[in-house]
């Protein structure tokens, strides 16, 4: 399977410990996002990476989320002291970014998420 | 900044009907719009996308036509089945993210 895998694919979790969820992209592509979806609502955008270099953060982003991607390769999304508020599914995507005639033309591919519960 | 706004659901029609999922979009230059489908247990898939004004995307009997008039994705399908039941998501890609929709969930009835 060459898609976008996540592990775990569940994870509960205590109030206050820490999680870490790892995305493995499409193996040449350049761009990895991270959004956080919860029940009834679209997909929301936390953060991405073009290459190793993370560019931009939602201000959703609280200071105990943190993100990297080492080498440009695999990606780890990490919560610490979680609270019941950050129970979601965790969503990976990557593309291969490339513009065209100036327009961003990228299609993004995603993975099955990780749950993570907050008890 | 972007955003995407799509019609509510839940939709529920009969196997056969016609579907159509009302979307607009708001945003600065010129985005590529998308519609993604997440069946019952499943992730995110792209179903079709668009990349400028007048575009039709299309797939698995699925069209939407990016209108930048109206600044419209419409998602149509004349015949819907069983196995259509799924989340619908519009999105756009501009400042090089995805920006999502709240998504229609449909149901299809045999």
């Amino acid at each position: 399977d060459t898609g976008v895998s996540q592990n775990p694919r569940h994870k509960i979790t205590k109030r206050g410990q820490n999680v870490t969820f790892r995305c493995d992209p499409i193996s040449e592509h350049n761009r990895l996002y991270w959004y956080r979806q919860t029940l009834g609502q679209g997909p929301e955008f936390l953060t991405y990476f073009q290459n190793e270099a993370q560019l931009e953060k939602s201000r959703l982003l609280s200071d105990r989320f943190s993100a990297e991607r080492p080498k440009g390769s695999f990606s780890t999304l990490e919560i610490q002291r979680t609270e019941q508020g950050d129970s979601a599914m965790y969503l990976c995507a990557s593309s291969l970014a490339m513009v065209v005639w100036g327009q961003e033309n990228t299609e993004a591919f995603f993975g099955q998420g990780t749950r993570l519960t907050v008890v | 900044g972007n955003s995407v706004t799509q019609m509510e659901g839940p939709v529920t029609l009969s196997e056969e009907a016609f579907l159509t999922i009302n979307c607009t979009y708001t945003a600065t230059g010129y985005p590529s719009l998308f519609w993604y489908v997440q069946y019952p247990g499943e992730g995110l898939q792209l179903l079709l996308k668009a990349t400028k004004a007048d575009d039709k995307g299309s797939n698995k009997g699925f069209e939407a036509t990016y209108r930048k008039e109206t600044t419209s994705f419409h998602l149509e399908k004349g015949s819907v089945q069983v196995s259509d039941s799924a989340v619908y998501f519009c999105a756009l890609m501009g400042d090089y993210k995805l920006s999502f929709g709240a998504g229609t969930t449909v149901t299809v009835r045999a």
